[in-house]
């Protein structure tokens, strides 16, 4: 089955870089996401990494190592609105649905 | 121009009742979910449904059922409600279950039960 493992928390300070790091185990892999969800939202999309290497959007960046597997989210210049919990997550085995890790709750005091 | 919704938001309900969420999308997705997030933050897959192909994790109790009317609707009905059922579900869509892997969620329904 798929498991994915990252840390439960992180706390940083404005204008810091943080990084949250997540490894998989996986039978058959399409990719891996990053969700973003702030307290009594809902998960929204951040990033898709399906090939090695480090995708580029605004603050925030993901890179992939498959050999490894393990991904990691990288935010820049934080702001107190990235205040949140992120998720990475892979397709199941069948390709179906997501599975997601357990979140990685990050604070961000000034 | 709301992409993903659900009705109710909040439900408040005792145990042994039997209740029904809605959810909507107007992405002319193919393939719907619904979620279950538990108190830890815990996202667990319930349902699938792809083209008419319904796909269910095993761990889900055969109380929870899946209903599509159409495409764009997926609802989830749940029978004798247990106190262990109390989460916030989402419901979410997608082009597809692959690709980038980019699924929209609605808002959540958080379900109590008494």
């Amino acid at each position: 089955g798929q498991s994915l493992e990252q840390p439960s928390e992180v706390t940083a300070v404005e204008g810091a870089i943080v990084q949250i790091n997540c490894t998989y185990q996986t039978s058959g892999f399409y990719g891996l996401s990053w969700y973003q969800q702030h307290d009594g939202g809902a998960p929204t999309f951040l990033s898709y990494n399906a090939l090695d290497g480090l995708e580029e959007t605004g603050r925030f960046s993901s890179f992939l190592s498959r050999s490894d597997s393990y991904g990691y989210l990288l935010l820049q210049e934080l702001q107190m609105k990235d205040s949140a919990s992120y998720f990475c997550a892979v397709l199941n085995q069948a390709g179906t649905a997501l599975i997601f890790g357990k979140g990685t709750t990050l604070s961000v005091s000034s | 121009d709301t992409a993903v919704s659900q009705t109710p938001k909040y439900l408040v309900t005792q145990m042994g009742n039997d209740k029904s969420i809605k959810c909507e999308q107007n992405l002319g997705h193919d393939t719907m979910y619904w979620y279950k997030q538990d108190s830890k933050k815990f996202l667990k897959i319930m349902f699938s449904y792809n083209n008419k192909e319904l796909i269910i994790n095993e761990t889900v109790p055969n109380r929870f059922s899946p209903k599509s009317p159409d495409k764009a609707h997926l609802n989830l009905h749940i029978n004798s409600l247990e106190l262990g059922d109390s989460a916030v579900y989402f419901c979410a869509s997608s082009q597809g279950a692959g690709g980038t892997n980019e699924q929209f969620f609605g808002p959540g329904t958080r379900l109590t039960v008494l």
